[in-house]
């Protein structure tokens, strides 16, 4: 079955550029998205189609994807941006997959 | 704005049908535009996709290989809402369940409450 492929862990210090990558053999094809879950919280759409924003999501949160691999960058983190963050696709059969999620420490 | 609003029971025996509903207001169930999804989140099993419904002048269902041979996704346009039936669970079905909403370019930008389900005797 497919995966994608999440580091376990990222820390940051405040103000400083957290990147966590999310890799897939079929994400040159499909686009990725992004989610941040708060603990006890439903998780909250913050990056699709690679590396667009919704509408209030801050500027700080950036996204890119290259080969088989996407990044989602958060940009001078802030304490409040302490969450797990997955990834999501879909597979050339049309498979819907999270990545398998990274913990973001902000300290 | 959307808003899911999920109900159904937190326990559930082993062997019997897991059924959860969410009630849809600010869209309809049978919009052009939308596709209507549930996920389950356990410590073992990450946040896991298991299916969705929609409507494109017909309805339509996409599962997950996980649960295909167990899973129903129903939509009830009198009622405005949709619902999940997973049948012959086992405790590893135990898990948060949530519903949500795809939108235009926005997949799963719009969640539920999410519903602790236990399976247990």
């Amino acid at each position: 079955s497919y995966e994608l492929t999440q580091p376990p862990s990222v820390s940051v210090s405040p103000g400083q550029t957290a990147r966590i990558t999310c890799s897939g053999d079929a994400l040159p094809k499909k686009y990725a998205y992004w989610y941040q879950q708060k603990s006890g919280q439903a998780p909250v759409l913050v990056i699709y189609e690679d590396s667009k924003r919704p509408s209030g999501i801050p500027e700080r949160f950036s996204g890119s994807s290259s080969g088989t691999m996407a990044t989602l960058i958060i940009s001078g983190a802030q304490v409040e941006d302490e969450a797990d963050f997955y990834c999501y696709s879909t597979d050339t059969s049309g498979n819907h997959v999270f990545g398998t999620g990274t913990k973001v420490t902000v300290l | 704005q959307v808003q899911l609003q999920q109900s159904g029971p937190g326990l559930v025996k082993p062997s019997q049908s897991l059924s959860l509903t969410c009630a849809i207001s600010g869209d309809s169930v049978s919009s052009n535009n939308a596709a209507w999804n549930w996920i389950r989140q356990s410590p073992s099993r990450g946040l896991e996709w298991l299916g969705r419904t929609y409507y494109r002048s017909k309805w339509y269902n996409d599962y997950a290989l996980s649960v295909k041979s167990r899973i129903t996704i129903n939509p009830d346009t009198s009622k405005n809402q949709f619902s999940l039936q997973l049948n012959s669970v086992t405790p590893e079905d135990t898990a948060v369940y949530y519903c949500a909403r795809d939108s235009g370019s926005y997949p799963l930008g719009d969640w539920g409450q999410g519903t602790l389900v236990t399976v247990s005797s």
